[in-house]
């Protein structure tokens, strides 16, 4: 079993709908919590960071972590055409001397938004 | 200002033969990373610098990679004696530091045939 598990989806939604994506985890000393988006033949862009458990909002994107269930989820409001990227989940533990370099991915989700 | 470049984008070698993936990252970022994504995969951690010492190569797969940072700045990672299961798109990302948010380059998409 891997340390996270993300579904690939695929997952296709119209436009302006609301978008669930959500990450398990088991590492329990895994205390920040990312989301970046991919979008096709490019890099990873940073969406939303968290540190432990709480909600994030920021514009459309909200990212919620719940250490207890070892569960995160990203939700996207008013969804649009542009979103259409692969989203994925990374977690990290602090390291000794205080680092938390070390990113441990899920295996993205392809998400679609149709206009 | 410029984000992560890597280069080439993309490189097909035969099965055997020796590359060198290229980045650069973003000025003034002390920290550099290595990822590999293999195909409906997420990024996969290879090795991290903090200036020029690497500090953790934990993640390379075997002897056959190596990866240099000798002057702090631009990084290289070699794959000796490629062979099929490494293609995948190599990623560098740079960072502030070892705790900062972690911006990605494009990657490098390496075919071995």
């Amino acid at each position: 079993q891997k340390e996270v598990e993300q579904d690939p989806g695929p997952l296709s939604v119209p436009e302006g709908a609301i978008v669930s994506l959500n990450c398990t985890y088991s590492n329990s000393a895994f205390q920040y919590f990312m989301w970046y988006r991919q979008y096709s033949r490019k890099g990873p862009e940073l969406l939303m960071y968290t540190y432990s458990s709480g909600n994030k909002e920021d514009g459309r994107f909200t990212a919620q972590v719940d250490k207890s269930s070892k569960y995160i989820s990203l939700f996207i409001r008013d969804s649009q055409p542009s979103d259409s990227a692969t989203y994925l989940c990374a977690m990290s533990a602090e390291l000794d001397g205080g680092s938390n370099y070390k990113l441990t991915f899920g295996k993205g989700t392809l998400l679609t938004v149709n206009p | 200002g410029a984000g992560v470049s890597q280069s080439p984008r993309y490189k097909v070698a035969k099965r055997g033969q020796d590359v060198a993936l290229r980045c650069d990252p973003i000025s003034g970022h002390v920290s550099l990373f290595w990822y590999q994504q293999a195909l409906g995969q997420g990024p996969e951690f290879l090795t991290y610098f903090q200036n020029e010492a690497q500090l953790d190569k934990s993640g390379l797969p075997s002897d056959r990679f190596f990866a240099e940072r000798p002057e702090g700045s631009v990084s290289t990672l070699k794959i000796q004696r490629t062979q099929q299961e490494d293609s995948a798109v190599y990623l560098c990302a740079s960072s502030l530091s070892g705790v900062g948010t972690q911006y990605f380059g494009p990657g490098t998409r390496l075919l071995v045939l």
